[in-house]
């Protein structure tokens, strides 16, 4: 199975700081790389898929780059509502595993 | 619009089953996968597998074979999921998703989740 780590597991940031998350897979996955944003109690929303395709409707301060084994989902500029956790999926080969997760906190 | 309605919530003894349905609207059934992801409390998300409701196939993590069912209703337009087996750590939330089209497997849209407390 593809392995799939984030870094880092949780980050402070405030309102307007731009900020970076990482996802590292064991194995290439060329450009099979997805981003999603889950908040408490609800389910995960598609933010970006393919590494750097913007899914419809997401907000542009959004975006994600990489290819092969090292990814990064960046918001440029963070809003209220972007304070959640981010994960990261392989959809290369089954079984399409996730990360572990990083937590967005307010500092 | 595109929505995926699950079934309630299920409270099961350990040793049972669960049987947890899926049922779409505002596309065409046949014509995306469903996946099936689970969230114990408090943790990160656990892809189990997912069904082509067009032709029945299915592929699933190895962890689950063996004890999950993946199935499809076309007649009425719904995705099940069973899992046998139930134990403390398969309380969990589980979630269906559809995946989108073009190859690149992301899951566009979510169901809202099926809370399923495993307790003796």
């Amino acid at each position: 199975d593809i392995q799939v780590t984030q870094s880092p597991s949780s980050l402070s940031a405030s309102v307007g700081d731009r900020v970076t998350f990482t996802c590292r897979a064991s194995q290439t996955i060329r450009s099979y790389l997805n981003w999603y944003q889950q908040k408490p109690g609800k389910a995960p929303k598609l933010l970006i898929y393919a590494a750097s395709s913007l899914q419809s409707g997401v907000p542009l301060r959004f975006s994600g780059s990489g290819s092969g084994t090292d990814f990064t989902l960046t918001i440029s500029s963070l809003q209220p509502e972007d304070f959640a956790t981010y994960y990261c999926q392989q959809s290369y080969s089954s079984p399409y595993t996730f990360g572990q997760g990083t937590n967005l906190e307010i500092k | 619009q595109v929505q995926l309605v699950q079934s309630g919530a299920e409270v099961k003894k350990p040793g049972a089953s669960v049987k947890v349905s899926c049922r779409p609207s505002g596309y065409a059934f046949t014509g995306y996968y469903i996946h099936w992801v689970r969230q114990a409390p408090g943790q990160g998300l656990e892809w189990m597998g997912r069904i082509n409701p067009n032709s029945g196939d299915t592929n699933s993590a190895q962890k689950f074979q063996g004890r999950v069912t993946m199935t499809c209703d076309t007649s009425i337009g719904t995705a099940y999921m069973e899992l046998t087996g139930l134990t403390s750590d398969s309380t969990v939330v589980y979630y269906c998703a559809r995946e989108m089209r073009g190859g690149v497997r992301g899951l566009d849209y979510w169901g809202q989740g099926t809370l399923v407390t495993v307790s003796s």
